[in-house]
């Protein structure tokens, strides 16, 4: 149980066009669900918190009108990259969690290349 | 302050000895851990987690050790498989009453272990 699928899985997109991201729990209801980026060797930062229905929270230097996140429904989020640049290139983990309980569920993660 | 974006630590382990991680959180207000295994191009698993009112749980051949005194967290692996090779992540979070509160992770470690 508690899967949690992304898709893409790997993605090349040129510069300055968008690209969605797809994130999906496969067995349970997410409440809320999470946006992490990650660099080579360093460790998970979170972007945007989402809970269903309602706007995201986006972390301090995170800009919103860049990365647009969705929580349209308890199984789906997504999260668009906006008119994307080569420094946008990064490793895109989401996570799932259902309210009551404290543990998220990750993604595979998607990888982002921009040219 | 949030332990993100730091270069990772290593640890070498033979194949058959134990491994033991250590982690330090920052929030002392935190009551509730988790410990993630990431592997390469793959997103966090869920290993084992412990509430701020135990400080010791185990799982299989895993055990996280809390104390709550020093804000340090530890995952011991025992008999430490090639499998384990990874880069394990402490990750803290503080149970809000109405909302799912973010989680903080720490910089991760780097485990190899040597056949």
């Amino acid at each position: 149980g508690a899967v949690v699928s992304q898709h893409p899985s790997r993605v090349i997109c040129k510069s300055g066009t968008s690209v969605k991201i797809e994130c999906r729990s496969l067995d349970f209801q997410a409440t809320t669900m999470f946006w992490y980026r990650q660099f080579p060797k360093k460790s998970l930062m979170l972007m945007a918190t989402s809970n269903e229905g309602s706007k995201a929270t986006y972390e301090q230097g995170v800009e919103k009108d860049k990365f647009l996140i969705n929580h349209a429904s308890l199984t789906l989020s997504t999260l668009t990259v906006t008119s994307a640049h080569p420094e946008d290139s990064s490793f895109y983990i989401c996570s799932a969690a259902t309210r009551g309980q404290e543990t998220q569920y990750f993604g595979p993660g998607t990888r982002l290349l921009v040219l | 302050g949030e332990s993100v974006g730091l270069h990772l630590p290593t640890l070498s382990v033979q194949e058959g000895d134990n491994s033991i991680i250590n982690c330090a959180y920052s929030n002392s207000a935190s009551d509730y851990f988790i410990w993630y295994k990431q592997e390469s191009g793959k997103g966090p698993q869920f290993i084992i987690d412990i509430r701020s009112n135990m400080d010791k749980r185990q799982g299989q051949r895993v055990t996280v050790l809390l104390n709550k005194t020093v804000k340090h967290l530890s995952l011991q692996i025992a008999a430490t498989q090639p499998g384990d090779s990874a880069v394990y992540f402490c990750a803290e979070t503080w149970t809000g009453k109405t909302s799912y509160d973010k989680v903080i992770f720490g910089p991760g470690t780097s485990l190899s272990v040597i056949p």
